[in-house]
C-alpha cells in the first residue's frame, strides 16, 4: 500500500534562517507531488506541484522553492525565512494522470521567531 | 478570486442531529468534487467525492449532494457524532485539466456537542 511521510511534525526556526522540509512517498511510482500551506483561518493553498523528477510548477510567488531530486521525494526549501512563513505545511500526492483524490501527509507546523 | 467558497466558517450541531455543510463554486468546468476532514495538527483525510454526472453520493453517515445548475454542493452527516468535530474542506477539480490540482475552500469548522 502507498504511504506518505512528511517530517518534521513541528519546527521552530529564527527569522532569516534556511528551511528544508522533506516528503517521501512509498508504494507507488511517478506520483504527482504537491506542497500546500494552511494559515490559521485560511484554506489550503497550493504552493508547488510536480509531475516528475526535476519538474516543478509554482502557483504562488514567495520566498519558498521546491525540488524533486528523486521520483518519490519532494523538498520544500527557503534560503531566508520570514515571520509570515509561520504556517502549517502539507505534502500530498496522487497517481499520475488522474484527478483522483489527494493523499496528504501529516503536516509540518513551522514557527518562525 | 475564490473559485470554491465555504461561506460558513463554523457550525455547531447537537449530537444525533444532522450536520449540513455547504460549498459553492464559480467555475463551470469543475466536474469532480471532494470533501476532506481535518483534525488540528494533522493532514486532511479524504471523506467522500462526487462526479458531476451524479447528483448524490452516499457513504454510511455521509452524503454529498451536487446541484450543478446552482453550482452548489453540500455534505450531510447524519447522525452527527462528537468525533465528527473537525474542519471540513470542500475541493473541486477540472478533470480536463492537465495536473488534476484541487482547489480548496477555506473550510468549515464543525463542532458536535454531546
Amino acid at each position: 500500500s502507498q504511504t506518505i511521510h512528511q517530517w518534521p511534525a513541528t519546527l521552530v526556526q529564527p527569522v532569516g534562517s534556511p528551511l528544508s522540509l522533506e516528503c517521501t512517498v512509498e508504494g507507488t511510482s511517478n506520483p504527482n507531488l504537491y506542497w500546500y500551506r494552511q494559515a490559521a483561518g485560511r484554506g489550503l493553498q497550493l504552493l508547488f506541484y510536480s509531475v516528475g523528477i526535476g519538474q516543478i510548477s509554482s502557483e504562488v510567488p514567495q520566498n519558498l522553492s521546491a525540488s524533486r531530486p528523486q521520483d518519490r521525494q519532494f523538498i520544500l526549501s527557503s534560503k531566508k525565512l520570514l515571520l509570515s512563513d509561520s504556517v502549517f505545511y502539507l505534502c500530498a500526492w496522487n497517481p499520475q494522470g488522474g484527478n483522483e483524490k489527494l493523499f496528504f501527509g501529516s503536516g509540518t507546523q513551522l514557527s518562525v521567531l | 478570486d475564490q473559485q470554491v467558497k465555504q461561506n460558513s466558517p463554523s457550525l455547531s450541531v447537537q449530537e444525533g442531529r444532522i450536520s449540513i455543510l455547504n460549498c459553492d463554486y464559480t467555475n463551470s468546468m469543475f466536474d469532480y468534487f471532494l470533501w476532506y476532514k481535518k483534525y488540528p495538527a494533522e493532514g486532511p483525510t479524504f471523506l467522500i467525492s462526487i462526479s458531476s454526472i451524479k447528483d448524490k453520493n452516499e457513504d454510511g453517515r455521509f452524503t454529498v449532494f451536487l446541484n450543478k445548475s446552482a453550482k452548489h454542493l453540500s455534505l450531510h452527516i447524519v447522525p452527527s457524532q462528537p468525533g465528527d468535530s473537525a474542519v471540513y474542506f470542500c475541493a473541486a477539480s477540472d478533470q480536463g485539466g492537465s495536473q488534476g490540482n484541487l482547489i480548496f475552500g477555506k473550510g468549515t469548522k464543525l463542532s458536535v456537542k454531546p
